[in-house]
Formats: structure tokens, sequence, C-alpha cells
């Protein structure tokens, strides 16, 4: 069966400093991977979308980024943390065509 | 983005049937989907709709009406650990903000 792994589960950071999330998924070839974000009171947000090893679509212009090194591993990264950054992210993948995504555990962000 | 609105909260009674409701401002899409998020915890999918009508899985059920910009999901026999958030989204892309649904014994 499939399985998607996302740590840490929660994180605190100082403004500034650099960010990088990790999402592997486990039991299937190819996934469609995707970077999300949930602040406060707001909707999912996606972020970033990747169909394939390398290439990577942003939904979002901001100070994070994205990239995928191999084919079930999804990486969240930034340079330098702002304090807006803070939020609950999540990675999610699904195998194409119609249906829902299935979604990591998530990250806590706190950036301080 | 697109306008999706859900209303924040609602309460039901425990072996209740509740309807929460989603509208959305846009025409061209493929499908509508409804995911359940317990507090503190990722979202989970529930169901979706591609064609007018309504899809039943369970106890769960989702109604789609492209022409009113609508959809709802329908909840029977509620039990305790229903007590969550539940988001609308048009083709994973656009969400609301999801609607806490408590519902008491």
């Amino acid at each position: 069966s499939q399985t998607i792994h996302q740590w840490p589960a929660t994180l605190v950071q100082p403004v500034g400093s650099p960010l990088s999330l990790e999402c592997t998924v486990e039991g299937t070839s190819n996934p469609n991977l995707y970077w999300y974000r949930q602040a406060a009171g707001r909707g999912l947000q996606l972020l970033f979308y990747s169909v394939g090893i390398g290439q990577i679509s942003s939904e979002v212009p901001q100070n994070l980024s994205a990239s995928r090194p191999q084919d079930r591993q999804f990486i969240l990264s930034s340079k330098k943390l702002l304090l807006s950054d803070s939020g609950f992210y999540l990675c999610a993948w699904d195998a194409g065509g119609m249906g829902g995504y299935t979604f990591g555990s998530g990250t806590r962000l706190t950036v301080v | 983005g697109q306008n999706i609105d859900q209303p924040t909260e609602m309460t039901a009674t425990e072996g209740a049937i509740v309807q929460i409701n989603c509208t959305y401002q846009t025409s061209g899409f493929n499908g509508l989907f409804w995911y359940q998020q317990h507090a503190g915890e990722a979202p989970t999918f529930l169901s979706y709709n591609v064609l007018d009508g309504l899809e039943e899985k369970g106890r769960f059920s989702s109604f789609l009406s492209r022409s009113k910009g609508y959809s709802y999901l329908l909840l029977k026999e509620l039990q305790m650990k229903d007590s969550a958030s539940y988001l609308c989204a048009v083709d994973n892309l656009f969400f609301g903000t999801g609607t806490r649904l408590t519902v008491i014994p």
C-alpha cells in the first residue's frame, strides 16, 4: 500500500533562517506531488506541484522553492524565512486522473 | 483564485443528518472535492463530484450543481467522531476555509 511521510512534525525557526521540509512517498511510482500551506483561518493554498523528477510548477510567487531530486521525494525550501511563512505545511500525492489527494501528516512551522 | 464560500461553523446532534454547503464562482473546472480535517491533523479525502447530481459513499454523500455553482456534503447518522472541519475544493487547487462541525450528544 502507498504511504506518505513528512517531517518534521513541528518546527520553530527564527526569521531569516533557512528551511528544508522533506516528503517521501512509498509504494507507488511517478506520483504527482504537491506542497500546500494552511495558514490560520485560511484555506489550503497550493504552493508547488510536480509531475516528475526535476519538474516543478509554482502556483504562488514567494520566498519558498521546491525540488524533486528523486521520483518519490519532494522538498520545500527557503533561504530566509519570513514571519508570514508560519503555517501548517502539507505534502500530498496522487496517481494522476480524477480523485482526491492523500496528504502527509503535515509540518507545523512557527517563524519567530 | 476562486471565491469558495462555506459556513464557518455548524452544530448538529448525534444521530442526526447535517448538510454542509459550498458555493463557488467558477464555470470551468473538472471536479469538486470534499475533505475532512480533524483539529491539528491533515485533511483526508471524502468524496468528489464531476457530474451534476449526488454521489453516495456510506454515511457521506456529496452533491453538485454546476449551473447553480453549488455543492453540499451530507452526513447521515452523525457520530461524535464526525466533529471536524470539512473542506470544499475546486480541482484540488482552490480550497474553502472549511466548515467546523461540532456534533453534540
